[in-house]
């Protein structure tokens, strides 16, 4: 069975210092997908990136980026100068595939991040 | 990406009562899927729901707990059964676009509270 594990729990920063939120994983799929979703106070779930397990390239988008390991089967998320408004509990998920399209999401347990001013 | 609504946004609900769950998006999708995330807890997946066949629950959700429907490709609906207040949760409900792509959205999600 699939298995996503967010090792830290909270992460406080002071604003404008980088972070990187950890995440490792366990599927024995060979095709899967990989996500972040960031969940700010407010409680919506808001999707960031989606990775499948062929594309190891990495990606940035803005402040964000985010660097995939198969060999360590992790997929760690950085966020470069942070800010205030990045204070969030960050959710890293895994999705097998079936063959018949994406499975549901297996979500680790989150990692609460605090931007302070 | 898709746009969800679910209806109610929040309630609060006697035990041993029911509630269903109304999740509506704006573009047919093949795969639904409805989610509880407990007071201060990640996601957990109750089961996917497919148009034109049963819902398919995850280890330790059962039907008669949390009957699904699925009657057309754009909307479904969860009931939570004969509630306790460990049924107090946040239910969400989300869709995998398609063409390929599979990212899950998901809908702002129903804020229930189990008295």
């Amino acid at each position: 069975a699939q298995k996503v594990t967010q090792a830290q729990t909270e992460i406080s920063v002071v604003e404008k210092e980088d972070v990187t939120l950890d995440c490792v994983y366990e599927t024995r799929d060979t095709t899967y997908y990989l996500f972040w979703y960031k969940q700010p106070p407010s409680g919506e779930l808001v999707f960031l990136i989606r990775r499948n397990s062929f594309d190891e390239q990495n990606e940035i988008s803005g402040r964000y980026s985010w660097n995939f390991q198969k060999s360590t089967s992790s997929f760690n998320f950085t966020i470069t100068a942070s800010q205030v408004v990045d204070s969030a509990v960050y959710f890293c998920a895994l999705s097998e595939y079936s063959g018949g399209g994406a499975d549901g999401l297996t979500f680790g347990k989150g990692t609460h991040l605090i931007i302070q001013p | 990406s898709a746009v969800i609504s679910q209806k109610p946004s929040r309630d609060i609900c006697q035990r041993g009562t029911s509630l269903t769950i109304q999740c509506q998006v704006d573009s047919q999708v093949t795969m639904m899927f409805w989610y509880r995330q407990q007071p201060g807890q990640s996601l957990t997946l109750i089961a996917t729901a497919n148009q034109g066949s049963e819902a398919t629950y995850e280890s330790g959700f059962v039907i008669d707990k949390f009957p699904i429907s699925r009657p057309n490709l754009t909307f479904s609906t969860l009931t939570v059964s004969n509630m306790s207040p460990e049924d107090s949760s946040i239910y969400l409900c989300s869709v995998a676009t398609s063409g390929g792509t599979d990212t899950q959205y998901f809908g702002p999600g129903t804020r229930l509270t189990v008295l």
